[in-house]
């Protein structure tokens, strides 16, 4: 179904670490979006670009958080200091297009903040 | 803000039979897409409609965005298709999901 990959799919870090994971979109999908699910089935939009540029973050991410999708380089989203309530399984979704296209998501990694 | 109320949030249907899953929206939305989440927690993609209906096997989706509200049918209920499904609304940016329905076939 979906070709997007994302690594590693868990991470372990303590508290005050930071947190990086990657995801590389679908060959051909110039959108790519993050988002965090927590334990209640909660989805929470963070950050999307269009090719290397960010289209749109919330607060959370512009304070906390530092992405970006280099040319010819995995996205990655990493966590400057990690917090227990950053654990969570943060996925990756690729698109087509913006404007409502469809999205693909990629298998999560899931973070464990100790 | 824009909110999507997924209903219900469990379903338990004994094989051969179907019901139906809603999704309303509060606002207006260019498309919606259905997921179903695997056994090894990937979201797969079942749907994605700007407007009307789509049918695949067992499974027919509707989207009325002047309604602003989605459907997700199940026909003739397998084992298999237990999992969580969710809807996922979009106006344009970003996504705004459901929480969730857990689907359980039982025998």
């Amino acid at each position: 179904n979906s070709k997007v990959i994302q690594t590693p799919r868990y991470l372990v870090k303590g508290q005050g670490q930071k947190a990086k994971m990657r995801c590389i979109p679908e060959k051909g999908h110039p959108v790519v979006f993050w988002y965090q699910q927590n334990k209640n089935n909660e989805f929470k939009f963070l950050i999307n670009f269009q090719n290397q540029e960010v289209l749109q973050q919330i607060d959370m991410t512009e304070k906390r958080f530092s992405a970006e999708c280099p040319s010819n380089s995995p996205c990655s989203l990493e966590i400057q200091s990690s917090e227990a309530g950053d654990s969570a399984l943060y996925l990756c979704a690729s698109s087509p297009g913006q404007g409502g296209a469809e999205q693909f998501f990629g298998p999560g990694t899931r973070l464990t903040v100790l | 803000g824009d909110q999507v109320e997924q209903s219900p949030s469990a379903l338990s249907l004994h094989e051969g039979t179907g019901s139906a899953l809603r999704c309303n929206f509060t606002t207006t939305m260019r498309a919606v897409q259905w997921f179903r989440k695997n056994s090894r927690g990937s979201l797969i993609n079942l749907f994605y409609l700007a407007s009307g209906t789509k049918e695949n096997g067992r499974l027919k989706s509707a989207f009325d965005s002047k309604e602003r509200y989605s459907t997700l049918h199940i026909r003739d209920a397998q084992l298999e298709d237990s999992g969580t499904y969710f809807c996922a609304s979009n106006s344009g940016t970003y996504q705004r999901f459901g929480t969730g329905t857990k689907l359980q076939v039982v025998p």
